[in-house]
């Protein structure tokens, strides 16, 4: 059974801070990682995919990906408000079949 | 502008009543999925197609059905055997590999 971790928090940052979101997966087949964010009562929209060893950003977000480790992150520099929300990781592995992690739920405190 | 279209928004099924919940993308994907989320849980696979009058179980498909007539539609059927069908359900779809998802406006279904 593949799965996802991730810590469900509550994750609580001060606004302006610096938020780190982990999430490990098991299968090490896995190719394409994914974090999307979802606020309550919607659904889930795409912040970042990232396929390669190492970082990508994106403003002010950046993935992290080391697959030796099984492990992806997500950091969000100048944590907002409006940042507050379940963040979902997801795992591929080039079969078009999908895991999601259980989310974790980020809260940034004005 | 393209994108994937759920309907109803809300639903409510009486005992012993099918209910389908519609799902159509004009994103010319290939690949269609049906999620079931529960409060404060992660997304769960139902069913998901590949290519028309194509369909996989997923983790949880007992109590639903599907269907894949047209490329552009991707209907779930909750049927009356699945007894705690309450949750929100999320559409999406997948372009070319190694693409990401990308996800309908969900449907809330509750029981009457």
């Amino acid at each position: 059974q593949k799965e996802v971790e991730q810590n469900s928090g509550p994750l609580s940052v001060p606004e302006g801070a610096i938020a780190s979101l982990n999430c490990t997966y098991s299968d090490r087949g896995s190719q394409s990682f994914f974090w999307y964010r979802q606020y309550s009562g919607k659904s889930p929209e795409l912040i970042m995919f990232i396929y390669s060893n190492g970082d990508k950003e994106d403003g002010r977000f950046t993935a992290q990906l080391n697959k030796a480790s099984q492990y992806v992150s997500l950091l969000i520099r100048d944590s907002q408000p409006s940042d507050s929300a379940t963040y979902l990781c997801a795992v591929n592995d080039y079969g078009q079949n999908f895991v999601f992690g259980p989310g974790t739920r980020l809260s940034v405190l004005p | 502008d393209g994108g994937i279209t759920q309907s109803p928004k809300y639903l409510f099924r009486k005992e012993g009543q099918n209910v389908t919940l519609s799902c159509e993308q004009n994103l010319n994907h290939d690949a269609m999925y049906w999620y079931r989320q529960d409060p404060g849980q992660g997304l769960r696979l139902i069913y998901y197609s590949q290519i028309v009058n194509d369909f996989q179980k997923g983790d949880i498909a007992e109590g639903y059905s599907v269907s894949r007539e047209k490329k552009e539609s991707f209907p779930l059927t909750v049927t009356s055997a699945q007894k705690n069908p309450t949750a929100f359900y999320l559409c999406a779809s997948t372009g070319q590999e190694p693409g990401p998802q990308h996800f309908g406006d969900g449907t809330r279904l509750s029981i009457l």
